[in-house]
């Protein structure tokens, strides 16, 4: 069964660090995985998906780049600033199309 | 922009009640998805349906049932809430395949 981990699990830094979130997988036959951004009491929203056959997907000072061999994605954010303060979850779509969750990163970016 | 609506942002339930979050998208999805949300344990998926009537079970179907009658709408039910029950829940939809999922805003239920 996949499992998803993400480390670290909290996060907080001085606004204008470049930093990066963690996320792996234990199964490597993935087919795509995805970066979501989830804000105090709302839903998710998509950032990012990687298909499997991609190595990296940029939206503007995000970056996300996948290694399927070694079971690693990591999200970069650029100068990041008080309004990335929020909670980052990856999740994994391998053999169905549901996919599996990591338990998110939670990021504090103070002023 | 695909929309993904809950019925309810807040909710307040007494134990024993029948509770029904409904779900909408309006993008002609084939998948959908009921997730409930705890701190500490992560996104848990209740059912998911594939079609129209149908459904498949999750993680954590008990105490849950839903109702797909047509595409768009899908629905969860709380056949007797429980305390247990207090949660987030979360609704989202995809196109058929493992492509990206969308997800409502969530429905912040509470069980007296």
């Amino acid at each position: 069964k996949q499992e998803v981990t993400q480390i670290p699990a909290a996060l907080s830094v001085p606004e204008g660090e470049n930093l990066v979130l963690n996320c792996s997988f234990t199964d490597s036959a993935i087919y795509n995985l995805q970066w979501f951004r989830q804000d105090p009491g709302k839903g998710l929203t998509s950032l990012l998906l990687i298909q499997s056959s991609q190595r990296e997907q940029t939206s503007g000072r995000l970056n996300a780049s996948l290694d399927k061999s070694s079971g690693r994605s990591t999200l970069y954010i650029a100068a990041s600033q008080p309004g990335d303060s929020a909670t980052y979850l990856c999740a994994v779509s391998g053999g169905s199309y549901i996919p599996t969750f990591g338990r998110g990163t939670s990021l504090i970016v103070h002023p | 922009d695909v929309k993904v609506t809950q019925s309810s942002r807040y909710l307040v339930k007494r134990t024993g009640e029948k509770v029904f979050l409904e779900c909408v998208q309006d993008m002609d999805h084939e998948n959908m998805f009921w997730y409930r949300q705890d701190p500490g344990l992560g996104l848990r998926l209740i059912y998911f349906s594939y079609d129209v009537k149908m459904k498949e079970k999750g993680d954590i179907p008990e105490g849950y049932s839903v109702s797909r009658e047509k595409k768009e709408r899908f629905s969860l039910i709380l056949e007797s809430a429980s305390t247990n029950q207090t949660s987030m829940y979360l609704c989202a939809s995809s196109p058929r395949g493992r492509e990206t999922q969308y997800f409502g805003p969530g429905t912040r239920l509470l069980v007296l």
